[in-house]
């Protein structure tokens, strides 16, 4: 069973322009969550997504967003790239089922580098 | 953001010793969970706590909930090369929000 992917494994911007992040759930799972993880640091959580809709948002910025396409895959997109916005962003996926505390499952993460 | 509490935040140690590592928040969870780490990777799943007190193993890991439900330790046994990495405690607060700890980074020396 293929885990959670993202593509792109590496991006570098520069300051100003936008990132498009995309993350593929395991399959079955309609739970996308969104991380970020600045170097040093533990994970920060940035948006849930749930059967297309946004269900939880973390602390961070509007420019910050994302959304979840019918097939349950998910684009985060960061706008106005800032250079403390350079991170590892990992994606996680879970069943889904409603339940309140499902286990997230990681994909090996998108390492974005804004000059 | 909000973290918990790991300690220690680094362990060299040599291949097989035991390791034991924790995790202290001033919240309640309702479930624990720890994840490894490996560079450039993302976090993978080792072992879930979703009760008080519970102790649940994995192999040669073994992890428990504290009764306060503030707190969680990791123990692995016997340790081999291949655990090196980076451990991160995680926790549920709120509907589906996890919260990470800040990490143990693990060296075993050969």
């Amino acid at each position: 069973e293929a885990g959670v992917t993202q593509s792109p494994t590496h991006l570098i911007k520069t300051r100003g322009q936008q990132a498009t992040l995309r993350c593929s759930p395991i399959s079955g799972h309609t739970s996308v969550y969104w991380y970020q993880q600045a170097l040093g640091l533990g994970l920060q959580f940035l948006l849930w997504y749930d059967e297309g809709e946004e269900r939880n948002r973390g602390n961070f910025p509007p420019r910050f967003s994302g959304r979840q396409f019918p097939n349950y895959s998910s684009e985060l997109n960061v706008n106005a790239l800032e250079l403390e916005d350079s991170a590892l962003y990992l994606c996680a996926s879970s069943i889904g089922q409603g339940g309140s505390q499902e286990t997230q499952y990681f994909g090996p993460g998108t390492r974005l580098l804004v000059l | 953001g909000q973290q918990l509490n790991q300690s220690p935040q680094s362990m060299f140690i040599q291949e097989g010793e035991d390791v034991s590592m924790n995790c202290t928040s001033s919240s309640i969870f309702n479930t624990w969970l720890w994840y490894k780490q490996d560079p450039g990777e993302g976090p993978v799943l080792l072992i879930a706590l979703y009760k008080a007190g519970e102790l649940t193993s994995n192999g040669r890991l073994t992890a428990q909930f504290g009764i306060t439900r503030k707190d969680s330790f990791l123990n692995i046994s016997a340790s081999i090369p291949s655990d090196v990495g980076i451990y991160f405690c995680a926790g549920h607060q709120g509907f589906q929000k996890l919260v990470f700890g800040t990490g143990t980074r693990l060296l075993v020396s050969p």
